[in-house]
């Protein structure tokens, strides 16, 4: 159980478009889930809490109107990067807490490539 | 905010060997997780470990929250061990900050 599933695996857009990345949780309802971004060889950092029903909650430097969450159900939130340039390329992924006490469950992660 | 810090940035050892990887952090925390990240970039939850002892085959991993930090103990090494470990904390149900990670190989 605690699955979060995360589409797509990865995506390459060109400069300009947007690119919008899904993160479900399949066996569990959860009100909040974490974006984190990952540039190669580096730690992840976190973008943004999404609540459910609410407007997300955006760390400090991320740009709100670059990087649109969106928590519309208790199964899913949505990242949309708009306007991507080559720099958004990184691994994006989500995470989750199936249940308090048993820590976070993370998805599989999105690989962009913005050509 | 808290930081996190791990220890060391990089270790190579042969298969068979055992290693230690620290985590310290600079504040109290309510949550503490071991993560292994493959090559693929899947974060594999080892271990929500926020205090106390923990087993799990050749994992193991001990938390001192009183003197903030963390160890994670791998026996018996593998080549499939390798990958990048991180320790990420929380001070809140909130959202958890992750270190900057201990790279692993394991020679054959």
């Amino acid at each position: 159980g605690a699955v979060v599933s995360q589409h797509p695996s990865w995506v390459i857009c060109k400069s300009g478009t947007s690119v919008k990345i899904e993160c479900r949780s399949l066996d569990f309802q959860a009100t909040t889930m974490f974006w984190y971004r990952q540039f190669p060889k580096q730690s992840l950092m976190l973008m943004a809490t999404s609540n459910e029903g609410s407007k997300a909650t955006y760390e400090q430097g991320v740009e709100k109107d670059k990087f649109l969450i969106n928590h519309a159900s208790l199964t899913l939130s949505t990242l949309t990067v708009t306007s991507a340039h080559p720099e958004d390329s990184s691994f994006y992924i989500c995470s989750a807490i199936p249940l308090r006490g048993y820590g976070y469950t993370f998805g599989s992660g999105t690989r962009l490539t913005v050509v | 905010g808290i930081q996190v810090e791990q220890s060391p940035p990089d270790l190579i050892l042969q298969e068979g060997a055992n290693s230690t990887l620290r985590c310290n952090f600079s504040d109290s925390v309510n949550n503490l997780q071991w993560f292994h990240q493959n090559p693929w970039g899947q974060l594999i939850n080892l271990f929500y470990i926020p205090s106390g002892t923990k087993q799990n085959g050749r994992l193991s991993a001990t938390t001192v929250a009183t003197e903030r930090y963390s160890l994670l103990y791998i026996s018996s090494s593998q080549t499939t061990d390798s990958g990048v470990y991180f320790c990420a904390v929380g001070q809140t149900h909130d959202k958890i900050i992750f270190g900057k990670g201990t790279r692993l190989h394991i020679l054959p």
